[in-house]
């Protein structure tokens, strides 16, 4: 099947400052990906959806100064949480799909972690 | 706006036996795919099976088998012959007609050996 990596797979950082997740996708093109945010114990929630060539379109409630998307190829998407706060502690997990009718395929997952 | 409903926070079944997953949703589109998803510690998302909507059968994949009932919104995932392997939050997900996925609450299925 479809495979679909995550740089870095856990991360530590100090509140303030900024922290960029990539996701690939290493087998197919995806022009479109997605973000998603878990928390401990609970479901994923879609963040966004990254488009390549174009701005990435946010979901209610998510704010897209704090959680900047660029999708600069056909294989790459990042996600850079800026001015990090601990409450931006949490597992961040990319998709794609190949364009064929289906389900995603899932990266592994960013562990981020805000001191 | 489509939502995913999974009533069962947490279910446990004997190893080699069956359980099934319940799974209800909400929608107003006639063309869509559902999807049951795996979750292991390893936190990495497995997909289980999947449904297109506008197939009456079916589907099936080894062990795992759903019941999809369209008039009622519902899919159930049924597990065969359960293993310790199979032990895993398990998400009901609806994909939308702009390809973004709904994940439901999800169930948290213990195996005992």
């Amino acid at each position: 099947g479809a495979v679909v990596s995550q740089h870095p797979s856990w991360v530590i950082c100090k509140s303030g400052t900024s922290v960029k997740i990539e996701c690939r996708s290493l087998d197919f093109q995806a022009t479109t990906m997605f973000w998603y945010r878990q928390f401990p114990k609970q479901s994923l929630m879609l963040m966004a959806t990254s488009n390549e060539g174009s701005k990435a379109t946010y979901e209610q409630g998510v704010e897209k100064d704090k959680f900047l998307i660029n999708h600069a190829s056909l294989t790459l998407s990042t996600l850079t949480v800026t001015s990090a706060h601990p409450e931006d502690s949490s597992f961040y997990i990319c998709s794609a799909h190949p364009g064929l009718a289906g389900g995603q395929f899932f990266g592994p997952g960013t562990r981020l972690t805000v001191l | 706006a489509q939502t995913v409903t999974q009533s069962q926070p947490e279910m446990s079944v004997q190893e080699a036996e069956t359980v099934t997953l319940s799974c209800t949703y909400d929608t107003s589109e006639s063309d869509y795919y559902l999807f049951w998803y795996k979750q292991p510690p390893s936190r990495q998302m497995i997909l289980v099976i999947r449904q297109e909507a506008y197939k009456q059968q079916n589907a099936t994949e080894n062990r795992f088998s759903v019941n999809f009932q369209k008039a009622a919104k519902s899919f159930s995932l049924k597990i065969s012959d359960s293993q310790l392997g199979d032990a895993a939050m398990y998400f009901c997900a609806y994909r939308t007609s702009y390809d973004k996925v709904i994940f439901g609450p999800g169930t948290s299925l213990s195996v005992i050996p």
